[in-house]
C-alpha cells in the first residue's frame, strides 16, 4: 500500500538557519505530494503541493521538488523564523480512481529558537 | 476566504456514549473526508464520502462509525458507543478537485 516516510524529529534550529525535512514515499501510479503544517493548538494547513514529477511547490519561503527518480519530496527553507515552529507533515494522494485519501507521514516537530 | 468549520472544538464523553461530530465543508466542494490523529501519532484516514455515499473506509471505520450529509451543508461523523481508544483529534476535510484537501480546525474528543 501507499506509505510516506519522514525524517524523525524533533528538529531544533536557531533563527535564520537552513531547514531540510526529508520525505520519501511509496505509491503506485502518479501521486500528488503535499506538505501540511500544524501550528500549536491548530488544525492542518496546506503549505505547498506538487502534482507531477519535477514540479516545485513553494509558499512562505518553503520549497519542495517532486523527484520521481528518488521518490522524494524534501521540504527546505533557507532561513527559518521562530514563527515557523510547528509540526510538518508530508502526505500523498494517488491520482485516478474515485478516492483521493491522503496518506500522511508521522510528522516532524520543528522548534526554532531566537 | 472560505473555510471548513467543525463543532464542537472539544467534546468530553463517557465510554459507551454516542457522539456526533459536525463539520461544515466549503460550500461548492463535492468530496468529504474524516481523519483522526491520536495524540502524538500520525494523521489517519477514516472515511471518504462522495455523491451521498461512502467511497472508501479504513479498517478503523468499523460498525461503530457512520457518516451522513443530512442537509446538503453539514457532514457528520457519529460514533455509536465510544471507547477509550477513540480519544483523538478528528479532522474533517473537503475538496472540489480531488486534489487539494482543505481541513477544518478539528474536534478534540476525550472519552472517559
Amino acid at each position: 500500500g501507499d506509505s510516506v516516510t519522514q525524517m524523525e524529529g524533533p528538529v531544533t534550529l536557531s533563527e535564520e538557519a537552513f531547514l531540510t525535512i526529508n520525505c520519501t514515499y511509496t505509491a503506485t501510479g502518479y501521486p500528488s505530494l503535499f506538505w501540511y503544517v500544524q501550528y500549536p493548538g491548530e488544525g492542518l494547513q496546506l503549505l505547498l503541493k506538487a502534482t507531477k514529477a519535477d514540479d516545485k511547490g513553494s509558499n512562505k519561503g518553503f520549497e519542495a521538488t517532486y523527484r520521481k527518480e528518488t521518490t522524494s519530496f524534501h521540504l527546505e527553507k533557507g532561513s527559518v523564523q521562530v514563527s515557523d515552529s510547528a509540526v510538518y507533515f508530508c502526505a500523498l494522494s494517488r491520482s485516478g480512481g474515485s478516492n483521493y485519501k491522503l496518506t500522511f507521514g508521522k510528522g516532524t516537530l520543528l522548534t526554532v529558537n531566537p | 476566504e472560505p473555510e471548513v468549520t467543525q463543532t464542537p472544538s472539544h467534546q468530553v464523553t463517557q465510554m459507551g456514549q454516542e457522539v456526533i461530530l459536525r463539520c461544515v465543508p466549503i460550500s461548492n466542494h463535492l468530496y468529504f473526508y474524516w481523519y483522526r490523529q491520536i495524540l502524538g501519532q500520525k494523521v489517519e484516514f477514516l472515511v471518504s464520502f462522495y455523491n451521498n455515499e461512502i467511497s472508501e473506509k479504513s479498517e478503523i471505520f468499523d460498525d461503530q462509525f457512520s457518516v451522513e450529509r443530512p442537509d446538503g451543508s453539514n457532514f457528520t461523523l457519529k460514533i455509536r458507543s465510544t471507547k477509550l481508544e477513540d480519544s483523538a483529534m478528528y479532522f474533517c476535510a473537503s475538496t472540489y478537485t480531488q486534489d487539494t484537501q482543505y481541513f477544518g480546525p478539528g474536534t478534540r474528543l476525550t472519552v472517559l
